[in-house]
C-alpha cells in the first residue's frame, strides 16, 4: 500500500502538555500536509511542509520532515481542550496519488 | 469569499441505487478532489480532476465515477451502490498546495 502509518492512533494528555504524533510514507513526496477533523466534519489545513524542508512552525504547531527516513512528526505544544480532534498527515506522490494516513485521535482532557 | 460547499449534506439511498454528489469549489480553484471516508478511518482518496480533466485515481472500482464542468464543480456519481459505500464523502478544492475541504456528505447505505 501506498499509504503509510501513523502513530500512535490514539493519545490522551493533559491540558498544557504537549502532543507528538508521527507519520511515516513509503514513496517518495513531493510534499506533506498535516490536518484536523473534528467529530467527522470536513477536515482543516494546519501546515505544509514541502519535501525541501525540514522544518516548519506555526503558532503552537511544529512540523519536521525526514526524507532520508520517510517520517514526520507534528509537535502541539502547550495543547488545550480544544485540540482534541483527529490528526492525519497527507502526501502527494508522483503520478497525483494523494493519500492520508489513518490518524491519530488526540484527545486532551482539562 | 464562500468555501468549499457540497450537497447534500445527508443522504440515504438503498442498495443498488444510484447517487450523485455535487461540489463546488473555491473561487478561482480549478483541482478538485474526493474522498472517501468510513467511520474511523482515514480519507481514501478516489479521483482528483484539473481543469476538467482527470488526473488521479485511486483504488475504487468503475462504479465510481466523476466529472468536472466549466466553471469547475464537480460531481461524484456511484452506481449500484453497496452497504459498505456508507461513508462520508469530502470533496477539496486546490489552487497550488494547499487543500480546502467542504463540510462533506455523509451517505447512508441501508
Amino acid at each position: 500500500s501506498q499509504q503509510g502509518e501513523e502513530d500512535p492512533q490514539a493519545l490522551s494528555i493533559q491540558e498544557g502538555e504537549n502532543a507528538t504524533m508521527n507519520c511515516s510514507y513509503k514513496t517518495s513526496i513531493n510534499n506533506l500536509q498535516w490536518y484536523r477533523q473534528n467529530s467527522g466534519r470536513g477536515l482543516v489545513h494546519l501546515i505544509l511542509i514541502r519535501s525541501n524542508e525540514r522544518e516548519k512552525h506555526s503558532g503552537r504547531l511544529r512540523v519536521t520532515l525526514d526524507t532520508s527516513k520517510k517520517s514526520s512528526s507534528l509537535l502541539i505544544t502547550a495543547s488545550r481542550a480544544a485540540d482534541t480532534a483527529s490528526y492525519f498527515c497527507w502526501r502527494e506522490t508522483s503520478g497525483s496519488r494523494l493519500t492520508f494516513g489513518e490518524g491519530t485521535q488526540l484527545t486532551v482532557n482539562p | 469569499d464562500a468555501g468549499v460547499t457540497q450537497s447534500p449534506t445527508h443522504l440515504i439511498k438503498t442498495r443498488g441505487q444510484q447517487v450523485t454528489l455535487r461540489c463546488s469549489p473555491i473561487s478561482g480553484h480549478k483541482s478538485v478532489s474526493w474522498y472517501q471516508q468510513v467511520l474511523g478511518q482515514g480519507p481514501q482518496f478516489i479521483f482528483q480532476y484539473y481543469e476538467k480533466e482527470e488526473r488521479g485515481r485511486g483504488n475504487f472500482p468503475d462504479r465510481f465515477s466523476a466529472r468536472q464542468f466549466p466553471n469547475y464543480s464537480s460531481e461524484l456519481n456511484v452506481n449500484a451502490l453497496l452497504l459498505g459505500d456508507s461513508a462520508l464523502y469530502l470533496c477539496a478544492s486546490r489552487e497550488g498546495n494547499e487543500q480546502f475541504f467542504g463540510p462533506g456528505t455523509r451517505l447512508t447505505v441501508l
